[in-house]
Protein backbone atom coordinates (compact mmCIF):
# COMPACT_ATOMS: atom_id res chain seq x y z
CA UNK A 1 0.00 0.00 0.00
CA UNK A 2 1.33 3.51 -0.57
CA UNK A 3 2.84 5.70 1.82
CA UNK A 4 1.27 8.62 3.62
CA UNK A 5 3.20 12.15 4.40
CA UNK A 6 1.00 14.39 6.20
CA UNK A 7 2.09 17.83 9.29
CA UNK A 8 2.17 16.54 12.43
CA UNK A 9 -0.06 19.35 13.73
CA UNK A 10 -2.08 22.29 12.64
CA UNK A 11 -3.80 25.09 13.92
CA UNK A 12 -7.65 26.75 12.69
CA UNK A 13 -9.34 29.96 13.74
CA UNK A 14 -13.09 29.01 14.38
CA UNK A 15 -14.91 29.63 11.42
CA UNK A 16 -12.08 29.59 8.96
CA UNK A 17 -11.55 26.72 6.55
CA UNK A 18 -9.70 24.41 7.52
CA UNK A 19 -6.99 22.86 4.59
CA UNK A 20 -5.48 19.44 5.88
CA UNK A 21 -2.69 18.09 3.06
CA UNK A 22 -1.56 15.03 2.55
CA UNK A 23 0.87 14.27 -0.09
CA UNK A 24 0.88 10.27 -1.24
CA UNK A 25 3.29 10.00 -4.32
CA UNK A 26 3.55 6.30 -4.19
CA UNK A 27 -0.56 6.07 -5.13
CA UNK A 28 -0.75 3.29 -7.56
CA UNK A 29 -3.68 3.81 -10.14
CA UNK A 30 -6.30 1.54 -8.22
CA UNK A 31 -5.85 3.06 -4.83
CA UNK A 32 -8.31 5.03 -3.11
CA UNK A 33 -7.56 7.69 -1.15
CA UNK A 34 -9.98 7.69 2.33
CA UNK A 35 -9.84 10.44 5.23
CA UNK A 36 -10.91 9.64 8.75
CA UNK A 37 -10.52 11.40 11.96
CA UNK A 38 -10.39 10.48 15.77
CA UNK A 39 -11.66 13.05 18.79
CA UNK A 40 -10.02 12.15 21.54
CA UNK A 41 -10.91 8.60 23.40
CA UNK A 42 -13.40 8.23 20.39
CA UNK A 43 -13.05 5.53 17.24
CA UNK A 44 -12.02 6.59 14.00
CA UNK A 45 -14.42 8.33 12.09
CA UNK A 46 -14.99 8.29 8.18
CA UNK A 47 -15.14 11.59 6.96
CA UNK A 48 -14.62 11.20 2.60
CA UNK A 49 -12.74 9.37 0.08
CA UNK A 50 -11.67 9.46 -3.61
CA UNK A 51 -10.52 8.13 -6.83
CA UNK A 52 -9.60 11.07 -8.65
CA UNK A 53 -12.12 12.81 -8.99
CA UNK A 54 -12.78 15.73 -6.07
CA UNK A 55 -15.97 14.92 -3.85
CA UNK A 56 -17.97 16.57 -1.19
CA UNK A 57 -20.41 15.67 1.51
CA UNK A 58 -22.31 17.26 4.40
CA UNK A 59 -18.40 17.15 6.16
CA UNK A 60 -15.98 18.23 3.96
CA UNK A 61 -14.77 18.62 0.06
CA UNK A 62 -11.69 16.53 -0.83
CA UNK A 63 -9.26 17.86 -3.17
CA UNK A 64 -6.90 15.32 -5.68
CA UNK A 65 -4.50 16.03 -7.45
CA UNK A 66 -4.63 15.58 -10.96
CA UNK A 67 -1.67 13.70 -11.05
CA UNK A 68 -3.16 11.64 -7.89
CA UNK A 69 0.05 12.34 -5.74
CA UNK A 70 -1.38 14.53 -3.08
CA UNK A 71 -5.00 15.54 -1.79
CA UNK A 72 -6.48 18.38 0.31
CA UNK A 73 -9.33 17.76 2.95
CA UNK A 74 -11.33 20.80 3.39
CA UNK A 75 -13.69 21.26 6.24
CA UNK A 76 -14.95 24.61 5.29
CA UNK A 77 -16.02 26.23 8.42
CA UNK A 78 -13.92 24.71 11.31
CA UNK A 79 -15.38 24.47 14.80
CA UNK A 80 -14.10 23.91 18.00
CA UNK A 81 -15.58 19.87 17.42
CA UNK A 82 -13.57 19.65 14.55
CA UNK A 83 -10.70 19.60 16.79
CA UNK A 84 -8.88 16.07 16.03
CA UNK A 85 -6.64 14.34 14.63
CA UNK A 86 -6.95 13.59 10.37
CA UNK A 87 -5.53 10.54 8.88
CA UNK A 88 -5.30 10.01 5.09
CA UNK A 89 -4.93 6.65 4.11
CA UNK A 90 -4.92 5.24 0.32
CA UNK A 91 -6.22 1.69 0.26
CA UNK A 92 -6.96 -0.49 -2.81
CA UNK A 93 -9.85 -0.95 -4.46
CA UNK A 94 -12.56 -3.52 -3.14
CA UNK A 95 -13.54 -4.07 0.08
CA UNK A 96 -12.23 -6.40 3.24
CA UNK A 97 -8.90 -4.58 2.51
CA UNK A 98 -7.07 -3.13 5.74
CA UNK A 99 -6.47 0.31 6.67
CA UNK A 100 -2.74 1.03 7.74
CA UNK A 101 -2.86 4.43 9.55
CA UNK A 102 -0.49 6.66 10.16
CA UNK A 103 0.36 9.32 12.68
CA UNK A 104 -2.02 11.69 11.09
CA UNK A 105 -2.02 15.70 11.45
CA UNK A 106 -3.35 16.94 15.04
CA UNK A 107 -6.12 19.78 13.82
CA UNK A 108 -6.53 22.49 16.59
CA UNK A 109 -9.73 24.62 15.88
CA UNK A 110 -9.19 27.62 18.08
CA UNK A 111 -11.20 31.07 19.06
CA UNK B 1 -28.62 2.21 11.92
CA UNK B 2 -26.91 1.06 14.84
CA UNK B 3 -23.21 0.71 14.24
CA UNK B 4 -20.40 -1.17 15.45
CA UNK B 5 -21.08 -2.10 19.25
CA UNK B 6 -18.57 -3.11 21.25
CA UNK B 7 -18.20 -4.42 24.79
CA UNK B 8 -17.41 -3.78 27.76
CA UNK B 9 -16.32 0.07 27.18
CA UNK B 10 -13.95 -0.44 29.68
CA UNK B 11 -12.41 -3.16 31.47
CA UNK B 12 -10.12 -3.33 34.60
CA UNK B 13 -8.41 -6.68 35.41
CA UNK B 14 -5.44 -7.97 37.03
CA UNK B 15 -2.40 -9.41 35.05
CA UNK B 16 -2.44 -13.45 34.01
CA UNK B 17 -6.48 -13.14 34.24
CA UNK B 18 -8.15 -14.03 31.00
CA UNK B 19 -9.88 -11.03 28.97
CA UNK B 20 -12.39 -11.15 26.39
CA UNK B 21 -13.57 -8.39 23.80
CA UNK B 22 -16.98 -8.71 22.14
CA UNK B 23 -18.03 -6.60 18.77
CA UNK B 24 -21.22 -6.69 16.58
CA UNK B 25 -20.89 -5.55 13.22
CA UNK B 26 -23.35 -3.51 10.96
CA UNK B 27 -25.88 -5.64 10.05
CA UNK B 28 -24.70 -6.74 6.38
CA UNK B 29 -21.50 -5.88 6.77
CA UNK B 30 -19.10 -9.25 5.96
CA UNK B 31 -16.11 -7.72 7.15
CA UNK B 32 -14.58 -7.42 10.73
CA UNK B 33 -11.70 -5.84 12.03
CA UNK B 34 -9.58 -5.57 15.63
CA UNK B 35 -7.81 -2.77 16.29
CA UNK B 36 -5.56 -1.57 19.27
CA UNK B 37 -4.15 1.79 20.03
CA UNK B 38 -1.42 2.83 22.48
CA UNK B 39 -0.13 6.00 22.40
CA UNK B 40 3.84 4.13 21.28
CA UNK B 41 2.44 2.30 18.30
CA UNK B 42 -0.73 4.23 17.64
CA UNK B 43 -3.72 2.49 15.86
CA UNK B 44 -2.65 -0.60 14.62
CA UNK B 45 -4.38 -3.43 12.39
CA UNK B 46 -4.60 -7.17 14.73
CA UNK B 47 -6.72 -9.24 12.70
CA UNK B 48 -9.66 -9.14 9.84
CA UNK B 49 -12.15 -11.64 8.69
CA UNK B 50 -14.12 -11.90 5.71
CA UNK B 51 -17.48 -13.61 5.49
CA UNK B 52 -16.53 -14.96 9.41
CA UNK B 53 -12.98 -16.14 7.99
CA UNK B 54 -9.60 -15.04 9.39
CA UNK B 55 -7.62 -12.98 6.30
CA UNK B 56 -4.53 -11.63 7.87
CA UNK B 57 -3.83 -12.34 11.49
CA UNK B 58 -0.18 -11.14 11.07
CA UNK B 59 -1.20 -8.12 13.55
CA UNK B 60 -1.70 -10.37 16.89
CA UNK B 61 1.27 -9.98 18.96
CA UNK B 62 1.29 -13.35 20.27
CA UNK B 63 -0.06 -16.65 20.98
CA UNK B 64 -1.85 -15.11 24.03
CA UNK B 65 -4.33 -13.26 21.49
CA UNK B 66 -7.09 -15.01 19.63
CA UNK B 67 -10.36 -13.66 17.51
CA UNK B 68 -13.31 -15.60 16.44
CA UNK B 69 -15.94 -14.68 14.44
CA UNK B 70 -19.20 -17.95 15.23
CA UNK B 71 -21.30 -15.87 12.98
CA UNK B 72 -22.07 -12.71 10.93
CA UNK B 73 -22.66 -10.98 14.32
CA UNK B 74 -20.53 -11.92 16.27
CA UNK B 75 -17.00 -11.72 17.43
CA UNK B 76 -14.50 -11.71 20.15
CA UNK B 77 -10.65 -10.83 21.14
CA UNK B 78 -9.57 -13.39 23.79
CA UNK B 79 -6.50 -12.56 25.93
CA UNK B 80 -5.29 -15.28 28.43
CA UNK B 81 -3.29 -14.74 30.26
CA UNK B 82 -3.45 -10.72 30.17
CA UNK B 83 -0.53 -8.80 30.83
CA UNK B 84 0.14 -5.18 31.66
CA UNK B 85 1.45 -4.04 28.57
CA UNK B 86 -2.00 -5.40 26.73
CA UNK B 87 -3.15 -1.74 28.19
CA UNK B 88 -4.73 -0.35 25.44
CA UNK B 89 -7.98 0.76 23.41
CA UNK B 90 -9.44 -1.65 21.20
CA UNK B 91 -11.49 -1.14 18.39
CA UNK B 92 -13.47 -3.06 16.51
CA UNK B 93 -14.67 -1.92 12.49
CA UNK B 94 -17.18 -3.69 9.93
CA UNK B 95 -17.20 -3.05 6.30
CA UNK B 96 -19.48 -4.91 3.47
CA UNK B 97 -16.40 -6.72 1.57
CA UNK B 98 -15.77 -6.12 -2.13
CA UNK B 99 -17.47 -2.30 -2.08
CA UNK B 100 -15.07 1.00 -1.62
CA UNK B 101 -17.19 1.41 0.98
CA UNK B 102 -15.58 2.85 4.24
CA UNK B 103 -14.88 0.71 7.13
CA UNK B 104 -16.77 2.11 10.48
CA UNK B 105 -15.95 1.76 13.57
CA UNK B 106 -17.25 1.25 17.21
CA UNK B 107 -16.36 3.01 20.18
CA UNK B 108 -13.61 0.87 21.32
CA UNK B 109 -12.67 -0.77 24.82
CA UNK B 110 -10.53 0.63 27.31
CA UNK B 111 -9.16 -2.22 28.54
CA UNK B 112 -6.48 -1.72 31.53
CA UNK B 113 -4.32 -4.58 32.98
CA UNK B 114 -3.09 -3.93 36.54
Amino acid sequence: DAKTTQPTSMDCAEGRAANLPCNHSTISGNEYVYWYRQIHSQGPQYIIHGLKNNETNEMASLIITEDRKSSTLILPHATLRDTAVYYCIVRPTGGGNKLTFGTGTQLKVEL
Amino acid sequence: DAGVIQSPRHEVTEMGQEVTLRCKPISGHNSLFWYRQTMMRGLELLIYFNNNVPIDDSGMPEDRFSAKMPNASFSTLKIQPSEPRDSAVYFCASAVFGSNQPQHFGDGTRLSIL
